[in-house]
């Protein structure tokens, strides 16, 4: 079983497109996260929403925005692509503060 | 054999040796770290974790010391096996009521048979 899943795994698309990632977590967390990881691996928190609320938004361009229908998806919409917005991004949820996030396996977005 | 996490560093050990993944944080008021693993075309997989009261916790070959005088977390691996080559990260958490991590910059594990 898959606890958390993202969908698309890659994502190859123009500059100046728009895009969505979406993600499921079947783990009854409360919070849930996205990261962006770059080329040289770094990982960074880009936001994190709990119960489908916003509580971590880490100096993102507004081109992103990240929306929570429930509290077991979290969607990232990406408009307006620029090259830079290449990298994997990942999808993560938890319980509480002090229990680990689990991840899901990356959607990996190139951008032409 | 032991490696800072700095600029993505790799540590080669051989099958059987134990390793030891070293790394830094900065907030002394961080109260919990996790140590992830990170396999090619996957996502961070949680290895063993601890909370700032305590200074070791133990897993199946796994082990993490958390030092905060000189804020300094440690992952050893006990026989390594080819399986665990990968990338590993530490994690520390900033938020406070909520969780914020902050990852290392991670260290790249090479086991040979």
């Amino acid at each position: 079983d898959t606890a958390v899943s993202q969908t698309p795994k890659y994502l190859v698309t123009q500059m100046g497109n728009d895009k969505s990632i979406k993600c499921e977590q079947n783990l009854g967390h409360d919070t849930m996260y996205w990261y962006k990881q770059d080329s040289k691996k770094f990982l960074k928190i880009m936001f994190s929403y709990n119960n489908k609320e916003l509580i971590i938004n880490e100096t993102v361009p507004n081109r992103f925005s990240p929306k929570s229908p429930d509290k077991a998806h979290l969607n990232l919409h990406i408009n307006s692509l620029e090259l830079g917005d290449s990298a994997v991004y990942f999808c993560a949820s938890s319980q509480d503060p002090q229990q680990p996030q689990h991840f899901g396996d990356g959607t990996r977005l190139s951008i032409l | 054999g032991e490696s800072v996490g700095l600029h993505l560093p790799t540590l080669s050990v051989q099958e059987g040796d134990n390793s030891i993944i070293n790394c830094a944080y900065s907030n002394s008021a961080s109260d919990y770290f996790i140590w992830y693993k990170q396999e090619s075309g996957k996502g961070p997989q949680f290895i063993i974790d601890i909370r700032s009261n305590m200074d070791k916790r133990q897993g199946q070959r796994v082990t993490v010391l958390l030092n905060k005088t000189v804020k300094h977390l440690s992952l050893q691996i006990a026989a390594t096996q080819p399986g665990d080559s990968a990338v590993y990260f530490c994690a520390e958490n900033r938020g406070t009521g909520f969780q914020k991590l902050v990852f290392g910059t991670g260290t790249r594990l090479l086991v040979s048979p």
